[in-house]
């Protein structure tokens, strides 16, 4: 079955570089997400959008900024990095709310040097 | 707001044996859904279980099963048979009815002894 597709799978970028992460959600899926995890902690909701308009925002930086596009895919840019940014983000894709579970895809390693 | 407590940061059991994770919640909202999400070294993350506030019926996944307590507001996780493809990160979840967001525990990192 087709999962949720995130790429890059690693990136690192240097301070003050800006990095786009992308999300191609499960098809039909119309609600994409995106969660921010720290070393050693728990994920951390940042952002969400339901067909195609952002539905939900959490603790995301104004540093940050997301879209999901017409054919569903999402991506996440960060401007300005910081040392404090480098995290595991994920994508997930639910179809309605969030209520039945997402389905997260494999995550993207961000270091920023 | 809600917040999702895990008590146990880290444990073990051998494996064939059965473990229990502990899971407490707060919320005043009456509809929500709770799940575990399990967290593997390859970092994926995996819906283990779900289970819905306005069931009675603890929600069972093969090996896995649950402990809902809602006036407790309590949800354990509990592992039969353990395996050690079963040693991983587990995460508590909540997601109030009609919100998009999980609100996840710190997690407890369980390891599956041979």
């Amino acid at each position: 079955a087709a999962g949720v597709i995130q790429s890059p799978r690693h990136l690192i970028k240097e301070k003050r570089e800006t990095a786009t992460l992308k999300c191609y959600p499960i098809p039909r899926h119309d609600t994409v997400y995106w969660y921010q995890q720290g070393p050693g902690q728990d994920p951390q909701f940042l952002i969400s959008f339901y067909e195609k308009m952002q539905s939900d925002k959490g603790s995301i930086p104004d540093r940050f900024s997301a879209q999901q596009f017409s054919d569903y895919h999402s991506e996440l840019n960060m401007s300005s990095l910081e040392l404090g940014d480098s995290a595991l983000y994920f994508c997930a894709s639910s179809l309605g709310t969030g209520s039945h579970g997402y389905t997260f895809g494999s995550g993207t390693r961000l270091t920023v040097v | 707001a809600q917040t999702v407590t895990q008590s146990q940061p880290e444990m073990s059991v051998q494996e064939a044996e059965t473990v229990t994770l502990s899971c407490t919640y707060d919320t005043s909202e009456s509809n929500y859904y709770l799940f575990w999400y399990k967290q593997p070294p390859s970092r994926q993350m995996i819906l283990v279980i779900r289970q819905e506030a306005y069931k009675q019926q603890n929600a069972t996944e093969n090996r896995f099963s649950v402990n809902f307590q809602k006036a407790a507001k309590s949800f354990s996780l509990k592992i039969s048979d353990s395996q050690l493809g079963d040693t991983a990160m587990y995460f508590c979840a909540f997601n109030q009815g009609g919100s998009e967001k999980l609100v996840f525990g710190k997690g407890t990192k369980l390891t599956v002894n041979p």
